[in-house]
């Protein structure tokens, strides 16, 4: 069954600092693969997507993600955090090439953001 | 361009008693989806509809939960009857297309079962 770790529950970062959340994902294939941000009390934003070609993909707000498929990874990175970026952080995966575009999600990621 | 609709956002109610949620996708999108996501938990897909059409609901406890989307644009959601493990936030959410199309959230509508 495909799965998605997000092996860090709660990630304190000082503002200015350098980010790196952590994805591993299970599937036979290659999947598609998605960020998503939560600020509480709101829905789901996509950050950034992969579905093929270049392994580094670049997204909103200053995140950028790296496909590894070697190491089954798909880690989200941000040179330098914002306390705006405080916020709960999801990596999702989605079968290729299927007909259902249904997503599943990891456990999340909550960010803190040290003035 | 206005986002995916929900309503309400904030319910309380008793178990055993019903409940029901609204949803309305962006305009011209065919597929919607209703996600469940328990605190702590990512979203966990209920329920997904192409159209009017149920695509996958292997996921949907039948026996209390139900959904529709009888013309092919707004959706609803009910349990009937809650029970305690039903506290969850659910998210609806709306794409062109199905795989591979971006998925785009509402705000969500926190149900609390006492």
């Amino acid at each position: 069954a495909q799965s998605v770790t997000q092996p860090d529950i709660h990630i304190t970062v000082s503002e200015g600092a350098s980010l790196e959340l952590r994805c591993n994902y299970s599937y036979g294939a290659t999947p598609y693969l998605f960020w998503y941000v939560q600020s509480p009390g709101q829905g789901l934003q996509l950050l950034l997507k992969y579905f093929s070609g270049d392994t580094l993909v670049q997204g909103i707000k200053g995140f950028e993600a790296e496909f590894k498929r070697s190491q089954s990874s798909f880690n989200l990175r941000k040179p330098s955090v914002h306390w705006s970026d405080a916020a709960e952080y999801f990596c999702a995966v989605a079968p290729y090439g299927g007909s259902q575009g249904n997503l599943i999600f990891g456990k999340g990621t909550k960010l803190s953001v040290k003035p | 361009e206005a986002g995916v609709a929900q309503s309400p956002r904030y319910k309380i109610i008793e178990k055993r008693q019903s409940v029901a949620f609204w949803c309305n996708p962006i305009s011209g999108h065919a597929t919607l989806y209703w996600y469940q996501q328990i605190l702590g938990q990512g979203p966990k897909l209920l329920i997904q509809f192409q159209n009017n059409g149920v695509v996958d609901d292997s996921q949907l406890p039948k026996d209390r939960f139900s959904a529709e989307r009888l013309k092919g644009v707004d959706s609803t959601l009910k349990i009937q009857p809650a029970k305690l493990e039903d506290s969850a936030v659910y998210l609806c959410a709306s794409s062109l297309g199905s795989s591979g199309h971006e998925q785009f959230f509402g705000p969500g509508t926190r149900l609390t079962v006492l």
